[in-house]
């Protein structure tokens, strides 16, 4: 089975400048999350998906952060612009509506210089 | 509201030696629990999870813990640390319901030879 499959895995950008990262979550999974970590912390929920459908993005900062998860399978994660405090590790996982496990991506590590 | 305390940022252990890493959780819901491991710029992977039923759980690679309701812990332990031990831990709190994770702080194990 396939995991979860992010892209890039790094990405160096100057601040105010604009990013995306893609996310492609295991097949038949319907629930989406992007989670940010950054350095020396827990990871920290940005937004969830149900298919299609946002269930939680209250800490999705919404000025600057986008997400979208058009077909109800991939995702995209943008930042514009990005500010020195958004590098970090950009997490995404999926899961099975009836279940509680989550399988995670390899990340892609942001930084912003 | 839920949280996760994971008392010591990094322990270290010798080979062979047991692991004890502690997490306590705040959940005001009866909770789901999990140990999650993370190597070096990789993404998170399931060690165990606590849903219902029995308290002691045995997850992979030899990691166990004990679901403590009257101390609102969920320590992992492992009788003998090996060297591939060496990796960040994460426990992580969720609610009946819902699949969103709230994680602690991470605790790093060093594992010396």
């Amino acid at each position: 089975e396939a995991g979860v499959a992010q892209s890039p895995r790094y990405k160096i950008i100057e601040k105010r400048q604009s990013v995306a990262f893609w996310c492609n979550p295991i097949s038949g999974h319907a629930t989406l999350y992007w989670y940010q970590q950054i350095l020396g912390q827990g990871p920290k929920l940005l937004i969830q998906f149900q298919n299609n459908g946002v269930v939680d993005d209250s800490q999705l900062p919404k000025d600057r952060f986008s997400a979208e998860r058009l077909k109800g399978v991939d995702s995209t994660l943008k930042i514009q612009p990005a500010k020195l405090e958004d590098s970090a590790v950009y997490l995404c996982a999926s899961t099975l509506i009836s279940t509680t496990e989550a399988f995670f991506g390899q990340g892609t590590r942001l930084t912003v210089v | 509201a839920q949280s996760v305390t994971q008392l010591g940022s990094h322990v270290s252990v010798s080979e062979g030696a047991l692991v004890l890493l502690r997490c306590n959780y705040s959940s005001s819901v009866p909770p789901y629990l999990f140990w999650y491991v993370q190597y070096p710029n990789q993404g998170l992977q399931l060690l165990l999870k606590y849903t219902t039923g029995a308290t002691l759980v045995k997850g992979i690679n030899g990691f166990e813990a004990e679901f403590k309701k009257s101390e609102t812990s969920f320590h992992l332990t492992k009788p003998s640390a090996h060297m591939s031990d060496a990796a960040e831990y994460f426990c992580a709190v969720t609610q009946t319901g819902a699949n969103n994770l709230f994680f602690g702080t991470g605790t790093r194990l060093t594992v010396i030879p």
